[in-house]
């Protein structure tokens, strides 16, 4: 069955510090992966997706993302927080039915520090 | 590109009243739109998956006579909460999906629900 986890329910970095949100997943089939951030009272917003080709994907941000097969991970990182970063992140996996369903991850909330 | 808009964003009613939630896609159009709902400092949890035309398929333990969902043309969704109770409140929030594989789902910006 596909599953997504997200390690780290709370992630703290100081602002200007690199930002490192893990996501792992599996999938019998090549994954559609997607990260999203929540903010407070608000819906998701798609940060950055990865279908097919290069495996590192550069989102709105400065938000990038690698694919590793070998280890079954799309983690997401930063090079340097702001404080208008904090906020709910969320990783997924598109189902493998064709239904354009997603499985998300429980979610890591991103605290930065001034 | 790829807005959706979900109205309202808030509403507070007293028991027993139904309430109505729309979802519109509105530069594209949604072969296939998304019902969810979020608890507090939780996850997504997926109610029903709307085709344009067709009778929704609800997930495992939803009530379809509790949560009526309607998607009558390719922008627009709707949900409708029939004789809401406290236990109802929550964060409910629709997507919409064009119906390509590669395709993300785009969000709305969610709909606080509070049933007095």
């Amino acid at each position: 069955a596909q599953s997504v986890t997200q390690l780290g329910s709370h992630v703290s970095v100081s602002e200007g510090a690199l930002v490192l949100l893990r996501c792992n997943y599996s999938s019998s089939v090549p994954p559609y992966l997607f990260w999203y951030v929540q903010y407070p009272n608000q819906g998701l917003q798609l940060l950055l997706k990865y279908t097919t080709g290069a495996t590192l994907v550069k989102g709105i941000n400065g938000f990038e993302a690698e694919f590793k097969k070998s280890e079954t991970s799309f983690h997401l990182t930063k090079p340097s927080a702001h404080m208008s970063d904090a906020a709910e992140y969320f990783c997924a996996v598109s189902v493998e039915d064709s239904s354009y369903k997603l499985i998300f991850g429980s979610g890591t909330r991103l605290l930065v520090r001034p | 590109g790829a807005v959706v808009s979900q109205h309202p964003s808030w509403v507070i009613c007293k028991s027993g009243t139904s309430v109505k939630i729309e979802c519109r896609s509105l530069d594209f159009q949604a072969t296939t739109m998304f019902w969810y709902r979020q608890f507090p400092k939780q996850s997504l949890m997926l109610m029903a998956t709307s085709n344009e035309g067709s009778k929704a398929t609800y997930e495992q333990g939803v009530e379809k006579d509790k949560f009526l969902i309607n998607h009558a043309s390719l922008t627009l969704s709707t949900l409708t909460v029939t004789s809401a109770h406290p236990e109802d409140s929550s964060f409910y929030i629709c997507s919409a999906h064009r119906g390509q594989n590669n395709q993300p789902q785009h969000f709305g910006d969610g709909t606080r629900l509070s049933i007095l």
